[in-house]
């Protein structure tokens, strides 16, 4: 079975700042996607970026990048110009590419993210 | 295009009732999956609906069951229920199973056992 660690319960950043939030996985699996959601207050799960393993490119989406590193299983958020409005859990979470796992998504503790003014 | 929507959002049962979810995927998709979160537990996968057909079951008791109509809205019931199932359901959609594709989650349901 898959699992995904978060080890950093929560963290802080000052506003306009760049933080990088850290994920680790464990997997026996050589084909699989990486996803970083957000959930604010709100609790509505918004996805912020993914990563397909069989691409050694590190995706990006605006300010939102991440460091992955296949072999140390490795899968690190990176946050430049922090706003306000960043302020969240921010959840790793897994998806096994064999058909049979589905749409299956396997989920860190999660971080909460502050962003202060 | 409307969003995920899942009613009730909020919810009050006793120990040993029953309760049933709702969600309505975003249009066109076809895939359904369920999640809990508990403050102890995190997130958790329950089941994945596809094609009105359950495709995956994560490790949860019999108690915890669901079903996908035609037009792929989804309801999970929970039988005999425990204080320990307190928790927000999520639901989430996408338009095929598995990939690199997104999963579009609802607002969720917060059910709370007494």
């Amino acid at each position: 079975a898959q699992t995904v660690t978060q080890s950093q319960p929560e963290m802080s950043v000052q506003e306009a700042e760049t933080v990088t939030l850290s994920c680790t996985y464990d997997t026996s699996e050589s084909d699989y996607y990486l996803f970083w959601y957000k959930q604010p207050p709100s609790r509505q799960m918004i996805l912020v970026i993914r990563q397909e393993a069989y691409k050694q490119q590190n995706a990006t989406e605006n300010r939102f990048s991440v460091n992955f590193q296949k072999a140390a299983k490795s899968f690190s958020l990176k946050i430049s110009d922090s706003q306000l409005g960043d302020a969240a859990m921010y959840f790793c979470a897994y998806r096994s590419a064999r058909q049979t796992s589905g749409s299956r998504l396997t989920f860190g503790e999660g971080t909460q993210l502050t962003v202060n003014p | 295009k409307a969003g995920v929507t899942q009613t009730p959002r909020y919810l009050i049962k006793t120990r040993g009732q029953q309760v049933t979810l709702s969600c309505s995927p975003i249009s066109g998709h076809r895939s359904v999956s369920w999640y809990q979160q508990t403050p102890g537990q995190g997130l958790q996968f329950l089941f994945e609906y596809f094609s009105e057909t359950q495709r995956n079951k994560g490790n949860f008791p019999g108690r915890f069951s669901g079903r996908q109509f035609s037009n792929s809205r989804s309801e999970m019931n929970v039988s005999t229920l425990e204080l320990g199932d307190s928790a927000l359901y999520l639901c989430a959609s996408s338009l095929a199973r598995g990939g690199p594709g997104e999963q579009y989650f609802g607002p969720g349901t917060r059910l709370t056992v007494t």
